[in-house]
């Protein structure tokens, strides 16, 4: 069935180095994306989104950048901080729906 | 101001019992929508709830049902629990009803079936 994957399970960067995380997608009519960061024992805390008429959203250190044609979606984190080691998941959401589809997600490791 | 909040924060229970889980969304919020997380994969949709009424389902079996109050707030059951339903089971709420809402997330109820 169509879902949203992740390219890589896991990534191991250095605290100050910047982070970029895959995900793709496989239909083509979800106009509507969400980026998570999910802490151990917590939540999924809402981190940025973006709608199918943008390619690119810059937040706090953070810019999602969509790319229909390949239908893919990253999300970039600068200046990486340990507290950004988590697990990130990207959720799509396709109109008329209200719910939200998530990939397994990715672990992002910051190391001192 | 709260986020959303879950009741009880962890359960624990037996095959072929029946659990209630609770949940309050944002003030101001009036969409509802529980997910189960199951230990290393994503959340998975299952019900969502707009001013009392059902608005979406996912696929899950009959045993799984939910409501929402005149508050907002909303209960999820599961009856015949199975070892297969022991799970992370989400909450999150969004301010209105419609696709490219975002809906933020409570930290959840854990259970766990014996």
């Amino acid at each position: 069935g169509e879902s949203v994957g992740l390219h890589l399970p896991t990534l191991s960067v250095q605290e100050g180095d910047n982070s970029i995380i895959n995900c793709a997608y496989s239909n083509s009519a979800s106009d509507y994306f969400i980026w998570y960061k999910q802490e151990s024992g917590k939540g999924p805390q809402f981190i940025i989104d973006i709608r199918s008429n943008m390619d690119k959203r810059q937040g706090q250190r953070v810019t999602v950048l969509l790319n229909k044609t390949v239908k893919h979606l990253s999300l970039q984190i600068a200046a990486t901080q340990p507290g950004d080691s988590a697990v990130y998941f990207c959720a799509e959401n396709i109109a008329p729906w209200e719910d939200m589809r998530f990939g397994a997600g990715t672990r992002l490791t910051v190391k001192p | 101001d709260a986020g959303v909040t879950q009741s009880p924060t962890h359960l624990i229970k037996t095959r072929g019992q029946h659990v209630t889980l609770r949940c309050s969304p944002i003030s101001g919020h009036k969409s509802v929508s529980w997910y189960q997380q199951v230990l290393g994969q994503g959340p998975q949709f299952i019900f969502q709830y707009y001013e009392k009424e059902e608005r979406g389902r996912g696929n899950f079996p009959d045993r799984f049902s939910a409501r929402q109050f005149p508050n907002y707030s909303s209960e999820l059951n599961v009856n015949a629990l199975l070892l297969g339903d022991s799970a992370l089971y989400l909450c999150a709420s969004s301010s209105a009803w419609g696709a490219g809402q975002p809906q933020h997330f409570g930290d959840g109820t854990r259970l766990s079936i014996l």
